[in-house]
């Protein structure tokens, strides 16, 4: 039984290029949240989506981010034009429909490096 | 806003000691869950502990136990028996019961285990 699955691990783009970040959710969980954490931080919540639903945007920078959740595929974080300050772990999470009041289940990370 | 504290940026303890990471949180809510996360070097965030803020009776999962001061907004994490293996960034995070279902971390605490 899979957890929550992201990918790439790793991602190194230049500045001005496109990142999309994937995250497949645990089986049988309907809700997504992406988080980012800076080196030597806490993470900080970014978006909460169901299926074809933006639930929450209230942490996602106005402009170059932007989050889906199809109806069939993975969770995509798109960063349009990467600057070095995107450079950051980015995690999803996972729960199921009671909103995770039993806590999350995080996926391992995608690391990007904006160069 | 809701915000959470984590005044210790770094611990460290002797294995098979005992260690108390603090937090402290501030919010207007009555009622709420919190969390506390540990994040190995694999980057991968494992629930250590939970507590609902309504229930009086401290949380304990084995070698880990809250001490939650609901009056004072504080709930600390002590870790008994201290192994290696717990050596990690821990994270307190809050998330109201209702409403934005989004976790608020603390900056997190780097445990070292000392041999």
């Amino acid at each position: 039984n899979a957890g929550v699955m992201q990918n790439p691990r790793h991602l190194v783009r230049r500045r001005g290029q496109e990142a999309r970040l994937r995250c497949s959710p645990m089986k049988g969980h309907s809700h997504v949240y992406w988080y980012r954490q800076l080196p030597e931080e806490g993470l900080k919540f970014m978006v909460y989506l169901q299926k074809e639903n933006i639930i929450d945007e209230s942490g996602m920078p106005k402009e170059r981010f932007s989050a889906e959740f199809p109806k069939e595929g993975p969770s995509i974080l798109r960063i349009q034009q990467v600057v070095r300050g995107d450079s950051a772990a980015y995690f999803c999470a996972s729960s199921s429909g009671q909103g995770g009041i039993y806590g999350y289940t995080f996926g391992s990370g995608t690391r990007l490096t904006v160069v | 806003a809701q915000t959470v504290t984590q005044s210790q940026p770094e611990m460290s303890v002797q294995e098979a000691e005992t260690v108390t990471l603090s937090c402290t949180y501030d919010t207007s809510e009555s009622d709420y869950y919190l969390f506390w996360y540990k994040q190995p070097p694999s980057r991968q965030m494992i629930l250590v502990i939970r507590q609902e803020a309504y229930k009086q009776q401290n949380a304990t999962e084995n070698r880990f136990s809250v001490n939650f001061q609901k009056a004072a907004k504080s709930f600390s994490l002590k870790i008994s028996d201290s192994q290696l293996g717990d050596a990690a960034m821990y994270f307190c995070a809050y998330r109201k019961t209702q409403g934005a279902q989004k976790l608020v971390f603390g900056q997190g605490t780097r445990l070292t285990i000392n041999p």
